[in-house]
C-alpha cells in the first residue's frame, strides 16, 4: 500500500524558506504512471494547489506562486520536495503531498499524505 | 476561467439523496475529481474520471457532469459522510495545472 510522509520545520521566519520532504514508501516514485504533488490549506480554509513533478524531473507550478516554489524530485531517495522562498504569514498552512495522475482530460490526487502544518512566524 | 465555485454549505437529512455542485469552464474540457475531508485529516479521493470511485467508497457516491457543472451525489447520506468536499480539474491553459473548488460543508441532519 502506497504510502507519504511529509517532514520538515513546523516553524519557519518570515521572509525566509519554507523546505518539505515527502518520503513515499510501498511504491516507486519512478512510475511512468504518475506524477507527485503538493497541496497547501491555510487555516479554515480550503485547498490550493502549488505545483506538480514527474520523476524525470517536470515540473508545473501555481502560476500564483510560480515565482517563488521549486519542487524537486530524488529518485534514489524515493523523496520529492518544496521549497518556498521569501514566506509571510499568508502561507502558513497545512502542506500535504500527494501522488497525482494526470491524462488528457483528468487528474487527481490519491493517496494523500497526513499533511504537516508549518506556521510562518517570526 | 480557472475558477471552479463550490455552495459553500449543503444539508441532508439522515438517509435522503444529497447533490453537490462544482461551476467551472474548464469542466466542459476536463472531469472532475471529488475528494472528501473530515476535521483535521487528509483529503480522501471519493470520485475520479467524472464517476469513478476508488476501491473502497461506498457506492452510495457518484458522480455526474453537464456542461460546465459537475455534481457529487451521495444516495441515502450517512452520519459519517459529514464532511467538506472538495472537487479539482484541470484548468483551461491545457497544462498540468489544477485548480480545486472552495469545497462544501456537508451537514448530515
Amino acid at each position: 500500500q502506497l504510502q507519504l510522509q511529509e517532514s520538515g520545520p513546523g516553524l519557519v521566519k518570515p521572509s525566509e524558506t519554507l523546505s518539505l520532504t515527502c518520503t513515499v514508501s510501498g511504491g516507486s516514485i519512478s512510475s511512468s504512471s504518475y506524477y507527485w504533488g503538493w497541496v497547501r490549506q491555510p487555516p479554515g480554509k480550503g485547498l490550493e494547489w502549488i505545483g506538480s513533478i514527474y520523476y524525470s524531473g517536470s515540473t508545473y507550478y501555481n502560476p500564483s506562486l510560480k515565482s517563488r516554489v521549486t519542487i524537486s524530485v530524488d529518485t534514489s531517495k524515493n523523496q520529492f520536495s518544496l521549497k518556498l522562498s521569501s514566506v509571510t504569514a499568508t502561507d502558513t498552512a497545512v502542506y500535504y503531498c500527494a501522488r497525482a495522475l494526470f491524462g488528457s482530460s483528468q487528474n487527481w490526487f490519491d493517496p494523500w499524505g497526513q499533511g504537516t502544518l508549518v506556521t510562518v512566524s517570526s | 476561467s480557472s475558477e471552479l465555485t463550490q455552495d459553500p454549505a449543503v444539508s441532508v437529512a439522515l438517509g435522503q439523496t444529497v447533490r453537490i455542485t462544482c461551476q467551472g469552464d474548464s469542466l466542459r474540457s476536463y472531469y472532475a475529481s471529488w475528494y472528501q475531508q473530515k476535521p483535521g485529516q487528509a483529503p480522501v479521493l471519493v470520485i475520479y474520471d467524472e464517476n469513478n470511485r476508488p476501491s473502497g467508497i461506498p457506492d452510495r457516491f457518484s458522480g455526474s457532469s453537464s456542461g460546465n457543472t459537475a455534481s457529487l451525489t451521495i444516495t441515502g447520506a450517512q452520519a459519517e459522510d459529514e464532511a467538506d468536499y472538495y472537487c479539482d480539474s484541470r484548468d483551461s491553459s491545457g497544462n498540468h495545472h489544477v485548480v480545486f473548488g472552495g469545497g462544501t460543508k456537508l451537514t448530515v441532519l
